[in-house]
């Protein structure tokens, strides 16, 4: 098991510019999630999945933002118009299901700058 | 919905002695988990500790240990015999029943050699 990985690392794209981001989970977890976290803060929740359904999504994710598990195993999350208030850490956690800790367990990242 | 405050922004302690990290939260739930995540420069959050709401007894791992009171709604972090790898950013983060993480802001925790 090689962990949470997200592609890419870095992300510097002009204003305007869409972007996608892909996030690979722990195979055996069944729940996937995104969060931003900009400079200084916390992560924030941006949305999860079980499986391939989209459960729940933050009143931060705007119609610009976009996110999908379309076979309930990697997930994309895409911004399009990138705006620079865009800029952050995106990053992502999987974990399995069911009563108990379920710990999340967190990718590297992708930093996104826009310019 | 669901806050949780870090009221330190930064912490200093020096090597080898002990430090408490400071989190309170708001919440209506009775059932939940609070953790709390080390986020070292540059790298990728791990977790350090985990508390279930239901459970009296304070979760404990290795050096780190928790100070848990639930009628207080607080949930400190203590350090015992810091270390020169434990200088990160610490956050603290309530789990909802759907499974979502809430973070606090953060403290960063500088060892003094």
């Amino acid at each position: 098991d090689t962990g949470v990985s997200q592609d890419p690392r870095h992300k510097i794209t002009k204003r305007g510019q869409n972007v996608t981001f892909r996030c690979d989970p722990i195979s055996e977890h069944n729940r996937l999630y995104w969060y931003r976290q900009t400079l200084g803060q916390g992560p924030e929740f941006l949305t999860y999945f079980q499986n391939e359904a989209q459960l729940e999504k933050s009143r931060l994710l705007s119609d610009r933002f976009s996110a999908e598990r379309p076979k309930g195993s990697f997930s994309t999350l895409e911004i399009q118009r990138t705006e620079q208030g865009d800029s952050a850490m995106y990053l992502c956690a999987s974990s399995a299901q069911g009563r108990g800790f379920n710990e999340q367990y967190f990718g590297p990242g992708t930093r996104l700058t826009v310019t | 919905a669901q806050t949780v405050t870090q009221s330190q922004p930064e912490m200093s302690v020096q090597e080898a002695e002990t430090v408490t990290l400071s989190c309170t939260y708001d919440t209506s739930e009775s059932d939940y988990y609070l953790f709390w995540y080390k986020q070292p420069p540059s790298r990728q959050m791990i977790l350090v500790i985990r508390q279930e709401a239901y459970k009296q007894q304070n979760a404990t791992e290795n050096r780190f240990s928790v100070n848990f009171q639930k009628a207080a709604k607080s949930f400190s972090l203590k350090i015992s015999d810091s270390q020169l790898g434990d200088a990160a950013m610490y956050f603290c983060a309530y789990r909802s029943a759907s499974g979502k993480l809430t973070f606090g802001t953060g403290t960063r925790l500088t060892i003094i050699p």
